[in-house]
C-alpha cells in the first residue's frame, strides 16, 4: 500500500516541451505539497494545496501550474521546459496542520 | 529570514561508532524542528520532530535529537551506527505562514565504514 505515489518515476524530455507529473495520496490528508530538489540535493517547497485551494506559492515561474482535482491528487504541469528545470520533484501530503508530512518517491526530470 | 544550517556536507563514521549530525536554525520564535532521512533514489522519511516539551526527542531507527534554545541547535545523534544508516540527512524548520512551510537545510551525507 503506497501512501504517496508519483508518476512517472523518470521523465526525460526536450527543452520547450510541456509535461505533467501526477501525485496521489491514500492517507486521507487534506494538504498536499510539491518540492523541488536540485542537483546539489537542496530541497525547496514550491506549492502547497489545502482542500484543493492553493495556500503556498513560493515564487515559482508561472510555467509551473499545479492542479488539484480533489483532495487526494495534486498534479504538476510544466510548460516550455528549460534545462534548469532538471531536478527531482517530490510530492508530499499531511493533515491540515502540516507538521508531519509524508513524501512520495520522487520524479526525476531531465531536460535535454 | 528563517534558515537552517547543516555545517557538515558529509561525515564518515565507522560501523558501531556514535554519530552526531549538527543543525542550527535561525528563527525568531521556537520553531517546529524536524530531521528527515533520504536513502539513495528514495523519498524523504521523517526520523523525528520537536514541537515543544521535553527537549530530547526520540525517533525511529534508534535516533534522537536534542533541542538547545540557547544555541539555536537541534543536533541528531545515534549511539551506534549501522551500515544501513548511510544516507542523506536533512534538518528542517517548520513555520506557520498561512499554510505550513518547511525549510530544509542543505543536508549531510553520512558514509559508514565497515
Amino acid at each position: 500500500d503506497t501512501a504517496v505515489s508519483q508518476t512517472p518515476k523518470y521523465l526525460v524530455t526536450q527543452m520547450g516541451n510541456d509535461k505533467s507529473i501526477k501525485c496521489e495520496q491514500n492517507l486521507g490528508h487534506d494538504t498536499m505539497y510539491w518540492y523541488k530538489q536540485d542537483s546539489k540535493k537542496f530541497l525547496k517547497i514550491m506549492f502547497s494545496y489545502n482542500n484543493k485551494e492553493l495556500i503556498i506559492n513560493e515564487t515559482v515561474p508561472n510555467r509551473f501550474s499545479p492542479k488539484s482535482p480533489d483532495k487526494a491528487h495534486l498534479n504538476l504541469h510544466i510548460n516550455s521546459l528549460e534545462l534548469g528545470d532538471s531536478a527531482v520533484y517530490f510530492c508530499a501530503s499531511s493533515q491540515m496542520t502540516g507538521e508531519t508530512q509524508y513524501f512520495g518517491p520522487g520524479t526525476r526530470l531531465l531536460v535535454l | 529570514a528563517q534558515s537552517v544550517t547543516q555545517p557538515d556536507i558529509h561525515i564518515t563514521v565507522s560501523e558501531g561508532a556514535s554519530l552526531e549530525l549538527r543543525c542550527n536554525y535561525s528563527y525568531g520564535a521556537t520553531p517546529y524542528l524536524f530531521w528527515y532521512v533520504q536513502s539513495p533514489g528514495q523519498g524523504l522519511q521523517l526520523l523525528l520532530k520537536y514541537f515543544s516539551g521535553d527537549t530530547l526527542v526520540q525517533g525511529i531507527k534508534g535516533f534522537e535529537a536534542e533541542f538547545k534554545r540557547s544555541q539555536s541547535s537541534f543536533n541528531l545523534r545515534k549511539p551506534s551506527v549501522h551500515w544501513s544508516d548511510a544516507a542523506e540527512y536533512f534538518c528542517a524548520v517548520g513555520l506557520r505562514t498561512g499554510g505550513f512551510k518547511t525549510i530544509f537545510g542543505a543536508g549531510t551525507r553520512l558514509f559508514v565504514k565497515a
